[in-house]
Parts: C-alpha cells; sequence; structure tokens
C-alpha cells in the first residue's frame, strides 16, 4: 500500500523557536498533500492545502506566516511552525493525495508529536 | 461544515455490534472511514463514492446514502482491536475532484471489552 512518512516523529522545542516537520509520500507522487492538526481527544483540523508548485492553501483562522508550507516536489511538503509558543504544542499530521489515475483515497503520515517548552 | 457524527462514544463487549453515523448538512461527493489508535495516526478503512455504494471488509461494511447525506459504518461481532476512535471524512460536492480536502466529523469513540 502506499505509504506517507513523516518526519520527526517527536520533537521538543524552546519557546520562540521555528521547527519543520518534513511529510514525504515513499512509493507514489502527490501534487497535493495536506496538513492538520489534533488536539488531544479532538478532531482532526485542517490548516492547509499543500500544492506542489505553488502557494499552500490555507484554512480560515490559520496563520499563513506562522505555519510555512513549501511543497517543493512531488513527494515532499514540509511544515515549519515559526516562532513557536506552547499553545502550539499539538499533534500534526499530514496526508497525500497519490496523483495516479482513479486515486481518491488519502494516505496519512505517521504524524509528529511537537511539544513547546 | 464539519459532519456530525453518533454517537460520540460507544462501549461493547467483544462479538456485539455497533453503528456509527456520519451526517452533512452540505451535498456530498464521497465519504472516507478511518480509525485511529490513542497517540497514532488514522488509519483508512474504506472510501464510499456513490449514493448507495455500501462496501465492507472482513466485519466492518459502510455504507453511503447520498439522498439522505448520510454514511453508517457498521461493525459486527466487535474485536478488542476494533477499539479506537472512529472518523468520518467528508468531501464536498461543490469541491469536485480537484480540490480533494477531507473535512472530519469529532469522532466516535468505541471501546472494546473483553
Amino acid at each position: 500500500g502506499a505509504v506517507v512518512s513523516q518526519h520527526p516523529s517527536w520533537v521538543i522545542c524552546k519557546s520562540g523557536t521555528s521547527v519543520k516537520i518534513e511529510c514525504r509520500s515513499l512509493d507514489f507522487q502527490a501534487t497535493t498533500m495536506f496538513w492538520y492538526r489534533q488536539f488531544p481527544k479532538q478532531s482532526l483540523m485542517l490548516m492547509a492545502t499543500s500544492n506542489e508548485g505553488s502557494k499552500a492553501t490555507y484554512e480560515q483562522g490559520v496563520e499563513k506566516d506562522k505555519f510555512l508550507i513549501n511543497h517543493a516536489s512531488l513527494t515532499l511538503s514540509t511544515l515549519t511552525v515559526t516562532s513557536a509558543h506552547p499553545e502550539d504544542s499539538s499533534f500534526y499530521i499530514c496526508s497525500a493525495l497519490p496523483d495516479r489515475a482513479g486515486g481518491n483515497t488519502i494516505y496519512f503520515g505517521e504524524g509528529s508529536w511537537l511539544t513547546v517548552v | 461544515q464539519q459532519p456530525v457524527q453518533s454517537p460520540q462514544a460507544v462501549i461493547l463487549r467483544e462479538g456485539e455490534d455497533a453503528v456509527i453515523n456520519c451526517s452533512s448538512s452540505k451535498a456530498l461527493y464521497s465519504v472516507h472511514w478511518y480509525r485511529q489508535k490513542h497517540g497514532e495516526a488514522p488509519v483508512f478503512l474504506m472510501i464510499l463514492l456513490k449514493g448507495g455504494e455500501q462496501k465492507g471488509h472482513e466485519k466492518i461494511s459502510a455504507s453511503f446514502n447520498e439522498k439522505k447525506q448520510q454514511s453508517s459504518l457498521y461493525l459486527t461481532a466487535s474485536q478488542l482491536s476494533y477499539s479506537g476512535t472512529y472518523f468520518c471524512g467528508t468531501h464536498r460536492l461543490s469541491s469536485g475532484g480537484s480540490n480533494y480536502k477531507l473535512t472530519f466529523g469529532k469522532g466516535t469513540l468505541l471501546t472494546v471489552n473483553p
């Protein structure tokens, strides 16, 4: 099956620093990837749609200058949390939509736990 | 336009059945079902694309009523491994196929006890 890898799985950073999370599709190309955030015992909330070769589309209420998204290739999207604060601590999950014809299934990465201290 | 899931939580004994519902106020293009274990990423269960479509995998199946904008997930003869939070993700009809972003419900916590 299709595999999406996220790195790092766990990260602890100091308040005010920036953290980068990578999302890679290992065995398929994905023009479109998605970034979600999930707080404990809550649902997955879409933050932005990452588009290869163009700017990401952010959901309402998500600060694009704080959550920088770069989709530089068909297999890699990165999310950078800039000037992180404790309230940014959360589980960040990416997902990818394969480019292959007829593909409707979206595959999730393993997720990244971010703790800002 | 977050889909509404019900019930919020359900507790079963091993071998019992459960139904989880997902409804939307908007016309749907597709419904996706995922199961998430605590601390892990969601795992894809199935996708339903057509009105009236039903799918199944072993003892987990789902239906999609396009007219009612609803989907239901059926778990029969539940196993301990079925425990987790079940999310439905909906893709609205107005979004079309080129903007394939999913909106997830709040989830249904399923606990299967021995």
